[in-house]
């Protein structure tokens, strides 16, 4: 089961550059599309959404960008901090389903260095 | 700030023990759902639930697995006969109401190491 692909593994970014994680998708019933943020021994935490119906939101340092027609969402977090290192996930709900069944990616570790 | 708070944190069972995990949703949210997490894998779905009864169940969700929410705070998770492959980081989530499209508030987790 590979609806929700992050290829890249890990990610470094020195503290103030832009960080960008990328997501792709398969299923075409995905409608709507989030980002958890996890910090080891916790629970993954929401950090952004984006409808199908847009392709653009933004929430203070992050944003997230949904190219429909590619299947494909990106995370951009500018500038980035030493906080934000964590695993970020891609989900993704499909709107024939339960209301908060998401299908997850597999992470991206992200690590930002002063 | 309210939270999703799971017990235990950590569990070790024998391969063929029953074990439950529990779960204090957040006290106004009403849909609850198991996911878990193989290490080394991606977060998959287990069930949600809704009114008392599955809303829905993935293909994980055997019958070897149960949901109930036996009072008006908690929520477990049972899963009858343990196996290896059960080890697995298990996480209670809960949202507040249906509109609420996928944010869902995720508890620290509990891991559970089947021998």
């Amino acid at each position: 089961d590979q609806q929700v692909k992050q290829n890249s593994p890990s990610l470094s970014v020195q503290e103030g550059r832009i960080s960008i994680l990328n997501c792709d998708y398969t299923n075409s019933m995905f409608d709507y599309f989030l980002w958890y943020k996890k910090y080891p021994a916790e629970g993954p935490t929401f950090l952004i959404s984006i409808s199908s119906i847009k392709d653009k939101n933004e929430d203070g340092r992050f944003t997230v960008f949904l190219n429909k027609s590619a299947k494909h969402l990106s995370l951009h977090i500018v500038p980035s901090q030493p906080g934000d290192s964590a695993v970020y996930f891609c989900a993704a709900s499909d709107r024939g389903s339960t209301l908060g069944r998401l299908y997850f990616g597999r992470g991206t570790q992200l690590t930002v260095w002063p | 700030e309210p939270e999703v708070t799971q017990t235990p944190s950590h569990q070790v069972t024998q391969m063929g023990q029953e074990v439950i995990l529990r779960c204090v949703p957040i006290s106004n949210h009403l849909y609850f759902y198991w996911y878990r997490q193989i290490l080394g894998q991606k977060v998959e779905f287990l069930v949600s639930f809704y009114n008392n009864e599955i809303s829905e169940k993935s293909e994980i969700f055997d019958d070897q697995f149960s949901v109930e929410r036996p009072d008006g705070s908690n929520f477990t998770l049972k899963i009858r006969s343990t196996k290896l492959e059960d080890s697995a980081m298990y996480f209670c989530a809960s949202s507040f109401k249906r509109g609420e499209r996928g944010e869902l508030f995720f508890g620290e987790g509990s891991r559970l190491t089947v021998l």
